[in-house]
């Protein structure tokens, strides 16, 4: 049973650049959820796909956009990077039922860096 | 609104021993979860263990166990007979009602192992 996985690992872009980032999740799950996670900090909510709709956001800029395909795997586009978007971007899988209970598991990341 | 305190930045055991990673939070809500993730340097966010606010007993798996104080707002990790591979980030996180398990993640602890 392949767990999350995200694409590429890692990524190296210059500022003005657009970014495109892949999630496929767990087998059974129906609900992806983004992260960032800058060093040495814990992981920034993004926003969640759920039914391919966007069901709730963070505070994130409009700049952070996403879209969810009928397998449920995931895209993150970030246009017009910034430096301070250089952070690991992690995806996370869970199944949508009890909301406060859900578990959910996470890919090993894509490691973006701005230069 | 929501947040997740980690006033430990650094903790070391030796192998064998039993450690305890402190977690507070913030809530007003009467329905939450808390989780604890491993995050090794690979990047991954592996989840370890799950409380519910209305769970009446402690949750454990394995080697972790979390000693929940709902009155003091606190979910510690406790990880009995330590071992090297350990050594990783430590992060809790919380879900909420209305939040659609979005997780809120305090800034982590970094758990090394001494043989």
């Amino acid at each position: 049973d392949a767990g999350v996985t995200q694409s590429p690992t890692h990524l190296i872009k210059t500022r003005g650049q657009q970014v495109t980032l892949r999630c496929s999740p767990k087998s059974g799950h129906d609900t992806v959820s983004w992260y960032q996670q800058a060093l040495g900090q814990g992981p920034q909510f993004i926003f969640q796909y759920y039914e391919e709709e966007e069901r709730q956001r963070g505070n994130f800029p409009d700049r952070f956009s996403g879209h969810q395909f009928p397998n449920y795997s995931s895209e993150l586009n970030v246009n017009a990077l910034l430096l301070g978007d250089s952070a690991l971007y992690l995806c996370a899988s869970s199944a949508d039922r009890d909301e406060t209970k859900n578990i959910q598991y996470f890919g090993a990341g894509t490691r973006l860096s701005v230069l | 609104a929501q947040k997740i305190t980690q006033t430990q930045p650094g903790m070391f055991v030796q192998e064998k021993e039993a450690v305890t990673l402190d977690c507070t939070y913030d809530t007003s809500d009467p329905s939450y979860g808390l989780f604890w993730y491993k995050q090794p340097s690979s990047g991954e966010m592996i989840f370890l263990i799950y409380q519910g606010s209305y769970d009446q007993q402690n949750a454990t798996e394995g080697r972790y166990s979390l000693n929940f104080q709902k009155a003091r707002k606190s979910a510690n990790l406790v990880i009995s007979a330590s071992q090297l591979g350990d050594s990783a980030m430590y992060f809790c996180a919380m879900s909420f009602s209305g939040g659609y398990n979005k997780l809120i993640f305090g800034a982590g602890t970094r758990l090394a192992v001494h043989p």
